[in-house]
């Protein structure tokens, strides 16, 4: 079953503003957690991740997350868009927390649209 | 380094054909996967390997194989094509595990008729 919701599915925002992408994950224990991206006709390239300490992670491209435990959140933020960062951007949990045999459940991705 | 090579780009099958798609790292990882991307459906897994010799299941094997019989390669094979099996498929790989950073090929573009 689905463990990783993305509730948006298209975001519009302006370019300089900022962007908040949601996601949320089902389960008992926390996962560990990723947000990777993908430009138009490229694979999937990780943006950044957490698995324990401290809830707000910094990652690549002037982006950042925030852990929520209480409402089993992970959301994508950047305080100033740049026309660059228009492409989808998917969250994906791995329940298994590391294990040898673990897997990655991808999110449905949120599609960000940049307007100049 | 090439890094995450897959071929082909882009393949048309009739219902009923078998076909390999091609997945190579030279990174020397031993994790590898391979997800079909639908649209509104974000990345499903189909098979996963954690080492030469060692392959699983994942979300949605049905209809494909795989085998992992040395590290750097990672073929997936479509036994009999149906148009359900339309899709992109990315093969992707990693140090040791799932929550080791994936590096993603650039895709193959499946149409099956």
């Amino acid at each position: 079953a689905q463990s990783v919701t993305q509730p948006d599915i298209h975001i519009t925002v302006s370019e300089g503003a900022s962007l908040e992408l949601r996601c949320n994950y089902s389960y008992g224990a926390t996962p560990y957690l990723f947000w990777y991206v993908q430009s138009p006709g490229q694979g999937l390239q990780l943006l950044l991740k957490y698995f324990s300490g401290d809830t707000l992670v910094q990652g690549i491209k002037g982006f950042e997350a925030e852990f929520k435990r209480s409402q089993s959140s992970f959301n994508l933020r950047k305080p100033s868009v740049h026309w660059s960062d228009a492409a989808e951007y998917f969250c994906a949990v791995d329940h298994d927390r590391g294990s040898t045999l673990g897997r990655l459940y991808f999110g449905r991705g949120t599609q960000l649209t940049v307007w100049p | 380094n090439a890094g995450v090579t897959q071929t082909p780009k882009f393949q048309v099958l009739k219902t009923g054909q078998s076909m390999t798609l091609q997945c190579a790292q030279d990174m020397n990882h031993e994790y590898m996967s391979w997800y079909r991307q639908d649209p509104g459906m974000g990345l499903r897994l189909i098979h996963y390997s954690v080492g030469a010799g060692i392959t699983d299941q994942g979300e949605v094997p049905n209809g494909y194989n795989v085998s992992r019989s040395t590290t750097e390669d990672f073929p997936l094979r479509l036994l009999s094509a149906a148009p359900s099996q339309t899709s992109v498929y990315f093969c992707a790989s990693s140090y040791a595990t799932s929550t080791d950073t994936q590096y993603f090929g650039p895709g193959t573009r499946l149409t099956v008729l």
